[in-house]
Order: structure tokens, then sequence, then C-alpha cells
């Protein structure tokens, strides 16, 4: 089993189109939570830390669920910039690397 | 603030041989990280300095990859001989904790394609 798993996609969703983006993680003493945006070649890139609480940042929103292993993005009114892969990851804690989920792609169409 | 550099940016070399990649990590992030991400899929942890030791390299493939990092600033990764399978983008990072939290920044990665 991987330790972080996501729905490949793609996602085409239409501009102005909410869409949402789950993962889970198999390894119950994750400390930390994150999604990062990576655009086609370049790095990946932290768009927003997720805690147990939920937090949003503008259009997007992110929930974890400890219970469930379960981590999920929010993306309201899609934008044509917001086409990019969506990245889960985790961390164990302290200075420990980061583990990567594949991606979840997605394509916002005019 | 500079971000992490690396060097090349891109390299094409045939199986069997050697190439060698450079990472200058942000002034003062005391962790760098080397990665490994295979098209299709999320970055992968090849191995961790914290200063100029060795935190984890329990991914690095010993037999044909290696890296230092010797005055604890920037680092060289290695592979020698290289194999079809190494085609990657190898992306370097590095970190610093603020208050509890750690957040990697990325450069912008080697592109190697091996034939």
């Amino acid at each position: 089993r991987k330790e972080v798993e996501q729905d490949p996609g793609p996602f085409n969703v239409p501009e102005g189109a909410t869409v949402a983006f789950n993962c889970t993680y198999s390894n119950s003493a994750s400390q930390s939570f994150f999604w990062y945006r990576q655009d086609c070649r370049k790095e990946p890139k932290l768009l927003m830390s997720v805690y147990s609480s939920g937090n949003e940042d503008g259009r997007f929103t992110a929930q974890l669920n400890r219970a469930s292993q379960y981590i999920s993005l929010l993306i309201r009114d899609s934008k044509l910039s917001d086409s990019a892969t969506y990245l889960c990851v985790v961390n164990l804690g302290g200075r420990r690397a980061l583990t990567f989920g594949s991606g979840t792609r997605l394509q916002v169409q005019p | 603030e500079a971000g992490v550099a690396q060097s090349p940016r891109y390299k094409i070399i045939e199986k069997r041989q050697s190439v060698a990649f450079w990472c200058n990590p942000i002034s003062g992030h005391a962790t760098l990280y080397w990665y490994q991400q295979i098209l299709g899929q999320g970055p992968k942890l090849l191995i961790q300095f914290q200063n100029n030791g060795v935190v984890d390299d329990s991914q690095l493939p010993k037999d044909r990859f290696s890296a230092e990092r010797l005055k604890g600033v920037d680092s060289t990764l290695k592979i020698q001989p290289a194999k079809l399978e190494d085609s990657a983008v190898y992306l370097c990072a590095s970190s610093l904790e603020f208050r509890g939290q750690e957040t990697q920044y990325f450069g912008p990665g080697t592109r190697l394609l091996v034939l």
C-alpha cells in the first residue's frame, strides 16, 4: 500500500466550478500535512498546511480527519490559473523529509 | 531572498556514464534534501542532510548514487554509472524551522535523461 494515495485525475472542470480532491495516508504517526502545487515542468510549491480544525485561504479550504487518515482540498470558483497538479504531502514530524502522493491533475477549462 | 539554486537544469547522458548535480540551499537553512521525481509520480526522498551530516539515506541506491555536503552548505549528488530508470527530475530542497513549523523550499530541479 502506498504511504500517500491520491486519485491521479485528471479533473477537467469549467471556470467557476468547485472541485474537491481527496487523499489518504497510511502512517497514523504522521504529524504534519500539506498541499503542494506543481505546475508543469516546475518545482513543487507549498499551497497550504492542513490542520485538524480545517483551514481556509481565499478560495482554498483544507480539511484533515485524523481518525480516517484522510485529507481534502476544496477549490471554489476555479480559475484557469488553478490548472496544475496538486500533491498531498505528509510528514512524520521533527526534521523529517516529506512523503508525497503522486498528485492529482486539475485542468480548468474556459 | 534568493531561492534554492540547482545546476545544471538539463542533462542528457548515455547509460553507464556518470553525472553530477549541484545544489546551493537558501542561506541559513541547515537541512538539505535531495528528491527524485519520476514522470507521473510525486517526489521521493533520496537523502537528507542536517548541516554536513546524513540524517536519512535509506532510500538512496548506494551502489550507484552518492551525495555529499562537505561544508554544510552546498551539496552534490552523483550517479555512477547511470541506468535508463534514473531518468527523472532531481529536486533539491532546503528547510528552516520556525516556531515549530518546518517549511521546505524546492529548487527548480535538474531534468536528467538517460539514453
